[in-house]
């Protein structure tokens, strides 16, 4: 099993350009995340989603869409990249019955 | 104040000492995660407890629910321990508040 992986790893955008991140698993889970990551604060919850075909806003939503058409992918997409969305981006699924995290490796994208 | 506070901030060891990161919150839970970060960025999931203590190899974590707080000791530790260590609380399965981390630095 590959886990959770994301694509693309780096990416680097300038101010008002689009983008999506891909985040997929191959343990068939039904919940799945997407976090922020920035220096001196906790991780913080974007979207999330409990299956598929469903989504809903986290703490942080406001400049990001997400879409979940398949069980094992997660998509985040920016459709207007601002600086203040420089962070670490981190997809996560939780296990069906033993609760566990799984994250996958992050995406480092920087908005110049 | 933060939901989810971790003490400390930052710890220097050296290989062999036994150390403690603490985690204390305000929110009412079910569940409470340790994740570790390593200095690449990937992060594991530790543990998830809910009541009581776990333990895994040289890593111990208990939890009081009644004082709302945490800790996760490692015992016998290595310069491989080097890494940020979270703090997370909320349901099983549903939306977590992270703490900051405890960045443990392990000198040979």
């Amino acid at each position: 099993n590959a886990g959770v992986t994301q694509t693309p790893k780096f990416r680097v955008l300038k101010t008002g350009q689009s983008m999506t991140l891909l985040c997929a698993q191959d343990m068939n889970h039904e919940y799945m995340y997407w976090y922020r990551q920035d220096p001196g604060m906790g991780l913080r919850l974007i979207h999330y989603s409990v299956g598929e075909g469903t989504t809903a806003k986290g703490e942080v939503p406001d400049g990001y869409n997400v879409s979940r058409l398949k069980k094992q992918n997660f998509l985040l997409g920016l459709e207007s990249a601002a600086p203040s969305q420089t962070s670490v981006y981190f997809c996560a699924s939780v296990g069906d019955s033993t609760y566990e995290q799984y994250f996958g490796p992050g995406t480092r994208l920087t908005v110049t | 104040k933060n939901e989810v506070e971790q003490s400390p901030q930052n710890l220097t060891a050296q290989e062999g000492e036994f150390i403690t990161i603490n985690c204390s919150y305000s929110v009412g839970i079910s569940a409470l995660h340790w994740l570790q970060q390593h200095p690449g960025g990937g992060i594991v999931s530790l543990f998830m407890l809910s009541s009581g203590k776990k333990k895994h190899g040289r890593l111990i974590a208990t939890i009081n629910i009644q004082e709302k707080h945490s800790s996760l000791h490692i015992t016998a530790s290595h310069p491989r321990d080097s890494a940020v260590y979270i703090c997370a609380v909320g349901k099983p399965r549903g939306n977590l508040i992270f703490g900051k981390g405890t960045k443990l630095s392990v000198k040979p």
